[in-house]
């Protein structure tokens, strides 16, 4: 079965400071992952997915994720943090590729200090 | 497009009474997902449609919660009878190969 553990349930940063959310998966054949990001009183909106090929996933917003085999691992970065960026963040996996089967982590709430 | 509409956005309801939850999903979009959201569970995929048939029920919780989607314009949630435990934010998704969208949720409070 596959999962998705995300580190820190509690994220805050300073505006303009470098955003690190962290996702590590466990999934017995080659994951597809994703994370998505919901802000108060709506729903998910997907930032970047990850199939294969280019390990460095580029998202919307300037998000952008590496997905590293060797560490299980599928971090969300963003160099420079704005407000608008305050929301929670869901890491996923799928076995599929597809969005049918996707497991969501717990997520992680971002806090940007101004 | 207007995106997933989702309606009613907020349902206040009595233990042991109907609850229909409505979804229109973005037009060209072949599967539509439901999903329950909660503080203790986190997000759960309840049941999917492909090309409006059911194709995974298993996050269904109970017989009490059944889901339809009767053409690729819409689809219904329903519990009956509900219960305090259901309370929850229901969103409906629809996605086709390349992309996936979440309405803005229902609110559901049961009392």
């Amino acid at each position: 079965a596959q999962s998705v553990t995300q580190l820190g349930s509690h994220v805050s940063v300073s505006e303009g400071a470098l955003v690190l959310l962290r996702c590590n998966y466990s999934s017995s054949v080659p994951p597809y992952l994703f994370w998505y990001v919901q802000y108060p009183n709506q729903g998910l909106q997907l930032l970047l997915k990850y199939t294969t090929g280019a390990t460095l996933v580029k998202g919307i917003n300037g998000f952008e994720a590496e997905f590293k085999k060797s560490e299980t691992s599928f971090h969300l970065t963003k160099p420079s943090a704005h407000m608008s960026d305050a929301a929670e963040y869901f890491c996923a996996v799928s076995d599929t590729g597809g969005y049918q089967k996707v497991t969501f982590g717990t997520g992680t709430k971002l806090q940007v200090i101004p | 497009d207007a995106g997933v509409i989702q309606s009613p956005r907020h349902e206040v309801t009595e233990m042991g009474q109907e609850v229909t939850l409505r979804c229109k999903p973005i037009s060209g979009h072949d599967y539509l997902f439901w999903y329950r959201q909660t503080m203790m569970r986190g997000l759960e995929l309840l049941i999917y449609f492909n090309n409006n048939v059911p194709i995974d029920d298993s996050g269904m919780p109970e017989d009490r919660f059944s889901a339809k989607m009767p053409n690729a314009s819409f689809s219904t949630l329903k519990i009956q009878p509900s219960e305090p435990r259901d309370s929850a934010v229901y969103f409906c998704a629809s996605s086709s190969v390349n992309e996936q969208y979440f309405g803005p949720g229902t609110r559901l409070t049961v009392t």
